[in-house]
């Protein structure tokens, strides 16, 4: 099975930057998506990571460690607008078939 | 390019009915993905298509199932409609080829089963 943790809640101050993490455990791991999700709207990809490292992507970067089953969200110079619920999800490969696992997600506020 | 369309956007259904959700990717993506969420489940796979096959599976009952047409437009059905299968249904497209993979939902399909 798997497993995917991410903290509930997060509160962080406009301008600053606020870090996201996700942990997860799988037997097959296949690669790990990033989303983001206002309230009452459907999710907003933000990024894919397949292998170890960071990637960025303008405020917003991505990081991957497979050996850790771990991934962090990074978003820089927040804005009131990234206010959201992060979603972290792992796709793995399963009995035959590739599955994607979504975490509960995290709820940002950003605050003036 | 259109993004992800879904239809209808709202359903109301009673128990044991049926009921029928479409999607249509973008223009040129090959692979579709269906999710449910709920409050308290969160966001749940279902599956995935891509070249009218079903190549990815979640763990959900055979009362749920889809199929994809040659023109990678997708369909999921629910048979016999259960109280807890009201859920926002959300479809999500992508090229499908693995590397750098990018997926886009569509607005979603709100499910209320009384």
């Amino acid at each position: 099975g798997q497993n995917i943790d991410q903290p509930t809640e997060m509160t962080a101050t406009e301008g600053a930057i606020v870090q996201i993490n996700c942990t997860y455990q799988t037997s097959g791991f296949n690669g790990l998506f990033w989303y983001q999700q206002h309230a009452g709207e459907a999710p907003t990809f933000l990024s894919y990571n397949v292998l170890d490292g960071l990637e960025e992507k303008g405020r917003f970067s991505s990081f991957l460690s497979r050996s850790k089953g771990y991934s962090y969200l990074l978003l820089k110079e927040l804005q009131m607008k990234d206010s959201a619920s992060y979603l972290c999800a792992v796709r793995d490969r399963a009995g035959g078939y590739q599955k994607v696992t979504f975490g509960t997600g995290t709820k940002l506020q950003v605050i003036p | 390019k259109a993004g992800v369309t879904q239809t209808p956007r709202y359903l109301i259904k009673t128990r044991g009915q049926q009921v029928t959700l479409s999607c249509s990717p973008i223009s040129g993506h090959r692979s579709v993905s269906w999710y449910q969420q709920t409050p308290g489940q969160g966001l749940q796979f279902l599956f995935e298509y891509f070249s009218e096959t079903q190549r990815n599976k979640g763990n959900f009952p055979g009362r749920f199932s889809g199929r994809q047409f040659s023109n990678s437009r997708s369909e999921m059905n629910v048979s016999t409609l259960e109280l807890g299968d009201s859920a926002l249904y959300l479809c999500a497209s992508s090229l499908g080829t693995g590397m750098q993979e990018t997926q886009y939902f569509g607005p979603g399909t709100r499910l209320l089963v009384l």
